[in-house]
């Protein structure tokens, strides 16, 4: 299975300002997502970050509120922008593998207060 | 009707139960099914992976798919207190990103 860190764990942000969240995967992989987690409710799947070109957004997420890079196939980043109360969430990264079990792993998440 | 559901709980037992969770699913064309266990404030961990329909089993856990029905299971045999977590179930087409459902959230009391 693929070790994926983020960075940072937790922050605790001001309104309107923007937080940039670390991937990194420790072996190179095809496809990483980003989730989003809010309180007491399940996964929800952001985008898919493309390495190379841009991220595909799932209804409901634009880029200009999350842009998202992939320079490489071991890291990928998701901004948080002109941010608001209720963007308070874990931002999760993931990433799939096709080496036979096609399955997803998840990075332990960041913890986000936006007051 | 969402693609993924799952009753969230809360779900009590007493250590050495059996325990039987469930998802149901509308979309036809999932084939990937997994089960992932998330202790609170970390990410989630893979428990299960079944592809298409069937049975695995993993120590005390066992994993069902029945596709027919568009209904997975997951099974914990003499459950412990360290069971005690959110249990997502997850599932998707291939090539695509998973979709999960609410998640139950499991007490196993000593």
């Amino acid at each position: 299975s693929a070790v994926i860190s983020q960075k940072p764990s937790r922050d605790i942000c001001q309104r309107g300002t923007s937080l940039t969240i670390q991937c990194q995967v420790d072996s190179q992989v095809t496809m990483m997502f980003w989730y989003r987690q809010q309180p007491g409710q399940s996964l929800t799947l952001i985008a898919t970050a493309n390495q190379g070109s841009e991220a595909t957004y799932e209804s409901g997420f634009v880029i200009d509120k999350f842009p998202i890079s992939r320079p490489n196939l071991t890291f990928s980043t998701l901004t948080v922008s002109n941010m608001s109360p209720e963007d308070s969430s874990i931002y999760l990264c993931s990433v799939g593998t096709t080496s036979g079990t096609d399955t997803q792993y998840f990075g332990p998440g960041t913890r986000l207060t936006v007051l | 009707q969402k693609e993924v559901e799952q009753d969230p709980g809360p779900l009590s037992v007493p250590e050495g139960a059996i325990v039987s969770l469930n998802c149901t699913y509308s979309n036809s064309a999932f084939q990937y099914f997994m089960w992932y266990r998330q202790y609170s404030r970390k990410g989630p961990e893979l428990l299960m992976y079944t592809y298409s329909s069937g049975n695995k089993e993993d120590g005390r856990f066992t994993a069902q798919v029945d596709k027919s029905s568009k209904y997975i299971s997951l099974f914990i045999r003499d459950s412990q207190p360290s069971d005690s977590a959110t249990y997502l179930c997850a599932m998707r087409q291939a090539g695509t990103a998973l979709i999960f459902g609410k998640g139950t959230t499991l007490s196993v009391s000593s």
